[in-house]
């Protein structure tokens, strides 16, 4: 079973400054991925970067970058140099060798001008 | 990435009358799909897995004769609501990816469904 839980319902940024999401999850599986996902207003998912469990580096995609702790099992997401595009929910997620995703509750950005 | 389409994107019904929901892979070929489910500010619901060729697999609690999921080919999965209730009105989701957890999966743009 996997679960994923996100603490922060809701952020709010300045343009140009960074923000941090949390998240932590459980899992029975070995092999795992985790991802983070963006809903815009128009509800469609966006991936927004994922990470192998066996890969130590953490990723990075342009301005997203995560924090992968795997004993802690705690993957957070760091949004720097925000724009008001970022505006969204986003969505921690775990995928196990199953293939189904398990999303936490979201944490709805806001970024203000 | 892969385009997966939903159509309709809104659907107005009335109680009592069935509804289907259609989910493609525009460029690719899709082994598994999924349906979710997702009320106002709350998160993604798993409804169902569906493999190409076989019968779906429901999450506990979804109820499969009311959530009838199709997948007859490796583009196109189709969900229909049977005899539709206003507590069934809700904004449904697809996604697709080939089989395995080391596949990406591509999500539709969803559907609204409001059953009056």
């Amino acid at each position: 079973a996997q679960t994923v839980t996100q603490s922060q319902p809701e952020m709010s940024v300045q343009e140009a400054e960074t923000v941090t999401l949390s998240c932590t999850y459980d899992t029975s599986e070995s092999n795992y991925y985790l991802f983070w996902y963006k809903q815009p207003p128009s509800r469609q998912m966006i991936l927004v970067i994922r990470q192998e469990a066996y890969k130590q580096q953490n990723a990075t995609e342009n301005r997203f970058s995560v924090n992968f702790q795997k004993a802690a099992k705690s993957f957070s997401l760091k949004i720097s140099d925000s724009q008001l595009g970022d505006t969204a929910m986003y969505f921690c997620a775990t995928r196990g060798s199953w293939g189904k995703l398990q999303f936490g509750a979201g944490t709805q950005v806001v970024v203000t001008p | 990435g892969a385009v997966v389409s939903q159509h309709p994107s809104r659907v107005i019904c009335k109680s009592g009358t069935s509804v289907k929901i259609e989910c493609r892979s525009l460029d690719f070929q899709a082994t598994t799909m999924f349906w979710y489910r997702q009320f106002p500010k709350q998160s993604l619901m798993l409804m169902a897995t569906s493999n190409e060729g076989s019968k779906a697999t429901y999450e506990q609690g979804v109820e499969k004769d009311k959530f009838l999921i199709n997948h007859a080919s490796l583009t196109l999965s189709t969900l229909t609501v049977t005899s539709a209730h206003p507590e069934d009105s809700s904004f449904y989701i697809c996604s697709a990816s080939l089989r395995g957890a080391a596949y990406e999966q591509y999500f539709g743009p969803g559907t609204r469904l409001t059953v009056t």
